[in-house]
């Protein structure tokens, strides 16, 4: 597709289940972000990837948060024992280039509600 | 990170300019400053970046002050699809974008 893509668009999950989310960025870029947006708050960052290369992962908030990006395209972030904290908007982004200055590219976010 | 700060919220009349200002006094000299905005239940949409000199696209146009320490942008003619959440944002070379709380525009008819 032309744009960033990512499902599911809405997961509702039980306290303790694991979730994956996935991110399939626009073709060639070689910068992607995750982000998680609460509810009535700016979106913050998660992690970066440059292809396959995790370069930051400052953001994860826990160690139940993972993500990774082994062929340096699609992307997953996992959630494991989730918990009701972490019902959120998760955004992917990407970009062309690793430096460059331009626009980065939004998915519409997956929606995880957490019961 | 540098930080920005902007107003909570403003309002607009329909087909008149807005001027959304920004704050950002720890500006370094890389970078570069990003405005997107983010409809309801969407993600943050590119509206429009630059370094020192003013910019315009399709969009909108960026003013930014010669000591680079705020800038404006502006709505040339505000329609109701304008009003969204619009966020300020200071972004390094191939860094990552920190958001802040943004500025939520409302456009009345």
């Amino acid at each position: 597709g032309a744009g960033v893509s990512q499902s599911p668009r809405y997961k509702v999950a039980k306290r303790g289940q694991d979730v994956a989310l996935r991110c399939d960025p626009i073709s060639g870029h070689v910068s992607l972000f995750w982000y998680q947006q609460a509810l009535g708050q700016g979106p913050e960052f998660l992690t970066y990837f440059q292809n396959e290369a995790q370069l930051d992962k400052s953001g994860l908030p826990s160690d139940r948060f993972f993500a990774e990006r082994p062929e340096g395209s699609v992307s997953t972030l996992k959630i494991q024992r989730t918990q009701q904290e972490d019902s959120a908007v998760y955004l992917c982004a990407s970009s062309l280039t690793a430096f460059d200055t331009g626009e980065l590219f939004f998915g519409e976010g997956s929606r995880l509600t957490v019961l | 990170d540098a930080k920005t700060t902007q107003p909570n919220s403003m309002e607009s009349n329909e087909e008149e300019p807005v001027h959304l200002p920004c704050n950002h006094s720890t500006i370094s000299g890389t970078d570069y400053i990003h405005w997107y905005r983010q409809l309801p239940s969407q993600g943050p949409e590119y509206v429009i970046h630059g370094l020192t000199s003013n910019v315009n696209n399709r969009m909108a146009s960026l003013a930014i002050a010669e000591d680079r320490k705020s800038s404006t942008l502006i709505l040339h003619r505000a329609t109701l699809r304008d009003a969204a959440v619009y966020y300020c944002i200071l972004r390094d070379q191939g860094g990552k974008l920190i958001f802040g709380q943004g500025t939520e525009l409302s456009v009345k008819p």
